[in-house]
This record gives C-alpha cells, structure tokens and sequence, in this order.
C-alpha cells in the first residue's frame, strides 16, 4: 500500500541534541511538507518541498533544517536553536505543491525534550 | 492575511444527533476551503473539499457548503456514529500557489453511545 511513514512514533531528547525525524513516501509525489501541531493550535508549517533539491521555509522555520535529496525522503532536523521543541510532528505529501492538491498524512513523531 | 477560525470544543454528542462545526475564514482572494480529520493516535485526513463558492463538498455523510458571502464552510453531518469520534479541522488553501494550507485550531468531537 502507498503512504506515508513517519519513525519513530514517539522520540525523547535532551535539551542541547540535535534530532532527526525521519519521513518516507512511496507515492511518488513531488511535494512534501512538515507541519508542528501543538494543543488548542492548528497546525503551523515548518517546511515544505516542491520538488527534489528544493525546499522552502514555512511560517515556523527558525530552529528547523531540511533536506530533499531523493523525493521519497523529506527528513526534518530540530536544532538546539529551536526553544520549544517538544510537539507532535507531521509530515505531509502532495502530488504536485499547486493549491487543491490534497494533502497525505502521516501518522506523525512526538517529540518530548527534557 | 489568512486565517481560519473554528468553533471551540469539545463537542459531545449522543450517537444518531446532528453535527455542526462552525468555520469561517479570513482571506485575500479565492481560496480553496478543506475538512481534515484526524482520529486518534493518527495523521490528517482529508474528509472533504470545495474549491469554490456555493460548492458543496461531500463525504461519508459529512457535507459543507462554501458561503463567499458569509465566508463561511460550516461541517454539517446528520446523524454521527461513535466512530466519527476524532478532532476535526477546517483549512484553507490560498493561491500563492505553494499549497499552503491555513488550518484553524480544530474541534475534538465525542460521540457516545
């Protein structure tokens, strides 16, 4: 079955580390996107990539890096620039970055710093 | 700018009542207007679309009608079952042509038995 994974499911770190959630899609869509879901928030967007090699900074960027070296793989770093990084992570698929293209979820990463 | 805005919740319901999340929008242009739902322990998904005014998006018993002139894409659903039981959100995609979706805060729904 086509989807999008996301590992691991949950992900504890010391404050200071460097973690990296890692995001697979075999539905071979062009863009791909991170968005960070906190409670009583919608989700805010991180990052997206329209196309491999390419990416772009969303409205939460600062504390963030990404990569875009094959088009299944969309990783996401949080830095220890990032203030508040414990929140629930999720990674998102579409066919093409062009508006109405729905978006594919995945299942997400809870990341917990200390 | 661009925004969204839902009725707060939680909302409790008995199974079979009638559902109505409340959703307006903010935005320049003409935005494409989205219900995503997420159930427990698991990502986004999209439950329906309307991409311009008066469209009617349907799905699963779930339906909403783009209101330009009250800006406004309210989910309706006549009769719930336990399993619609999930946080609900109402998004809009603006047209700079990035796919950048707005979402509002959602709305969690219970529905008992």
């Amino acid at each position: 079955d086509g989807g999008i994974t996301q590992s691991p499911k949950y992900l504890f770190r010391k404050e200071g580390q460097n973690v990296t959630l890692s995001c697979e899609q075999n539905l071979n869509h062009d863009a791909m996107y991170w968005y960070r879901q906190d409670p009583g928030q919608g989700l805010r967007l991180i990052y997206y990539s329209q196309i491999v090699n390419d990416f772009q900074k969303g409205d939460i960027a600062e504390g963030y890096s990404v990569s875009r070296e094959k088009k299944e793989s969309f990783p996401l770093t949080v830095t220890s620039a990032q203030k508040n990084p414990t929140a629930f992570y999720l990674c998102a698929s579409s066919i093409s970055a062009a508006d109405n293209s729905p978006l594919h979820f995945g299942n997400g990463t809870r990341l917990t710093v200390t | 700018g661009n925004s969204v805005t839902q009725m707060e919740g939680p909302v409790t319901l008995s199974e079979e009542a009638f559902l109505t999340i409340n959703c307006t929008y903010t935005a320049t242009g003409y935005p494409s207007l989205f219900w995503y739902v997420q159930y427990p322990g698991e990502g986004l998904q999209l439950l329906l679309k309307a991409t311009k005014a008066d469209d009617k998006g349907s799905n699963k018993g779930f339906e909403a009608t783009y209101r330009k002139e009250t800006t406004s894409f309210h989910l309706e659903k006549g009769s719930v079952q336990v399993s619609d039981s999930a946080v609900y959100f109402c998004a809009l995609s603006d047209q700079t042509g990035a796919n950048n979706l707005f979402f509002g805060t959602g709305t969690r729904l219970t529905v008992i038995p």
